[in-house]
């Protein structure tokens, strides 16, 4: 367990459902993350939150909508996914300080698979 | 952007050291050398990160080069649960876009019994 909990573990869902992933840390951090590792690929960051507002989104298609209420929560909101979206998410958070390098907490990630 | 570059893979027999090489050639004066591990079925975790001195904690160590344009993660002794894939990142110490962690394809490990 590594204080940053994502749920659920595994997803499957159709092109047509809507879905949303969740994100819990309790470590006092106060930026989140979601990032999307595909087979073979390098993980992708996908979203940057920082003090509850959303400061980066990485051309990320708008079938993929995150939210974050406060600073221990992340949600990503999905929507008329397609199959290539399959894919492990993972959600991380870290103490951002402008000055400060601070490491990042990754939780163990969602596997979607969209059918 | 600062990149990194590494092995694609590596092996090694439990109970030797590892060292894990990493070359970043354009890394800037600003730049913080962050090694991340990923092990199978979980997300990335912190590894060691540091700035021009070399770095030791209780997973690792940290040798960064004179010039800093190369760095390479020690493992003491390898056991089978450190097989994973372990990534080189460089970020920027004043946050912002440079200090997101930005990961590239690491170095996948293999250790032998």
């Amino acid at each position: 367990e590594t204080g940053v909990t994502q749920t659920p573990r595994h997803l499957v869902m159709g092109m047509t459902n809507k879905k949303s992933l969740k994100c819990e840390q309790h470590l006092g951090h106060n930026a989140m993350y979601w990032y999307k590792q595909s087979a073979k690929k390098p993980l992708e960051l996908m979203f940057v939150y920082s003090l509850e507002e959303r400061v980066e989104n990485n051309s990320v298609p708008s079938r993929f909508s995150p939210e974050c209420p406060n600073s221990s929560h992340l949600f990503l909101h999905l929507h008329t996914l397609q199959p290539e979206d399959s894919a492990l998410y993972l959600c991380a958070s870290s103490q951002a300080n402008g000055a400060i390098n601070y490491g990042y907490t990754f939780g163990s990630g969602t596997r979607l698979t969209v059918v | 952007d600062a990149k990194t570059t590494q092995p694609n893979s590596m092996e090694s027999n439990e109970e030797e050291p590892v060292h894990l090489p990493c070359n970043h050639s354009t890394i800037s004066g600003t730049d913080y050398i962050h090694w991340y591990r990923q092990l199978p079925s979980q997300g990335p975790e912190y590894v060691i990160h540091g700035l021009t001195s070399n770095v030791n904690n209780r997973m690792a160590s940290l040798a960064i080069a004179e010039d800093r344009k190369s760095s390479t993660l020690i493992l003491h002794r390898a056991t089978l649960r450190d097989a994973a894939v372990y990534y080189c990142i460089l970020r920027g110490v004043y946050g912002g876009s440079q200090g997101n962690l930005i990961f590239g394809k690491g170095t996948k490990l293999s250790v032998k019994p």
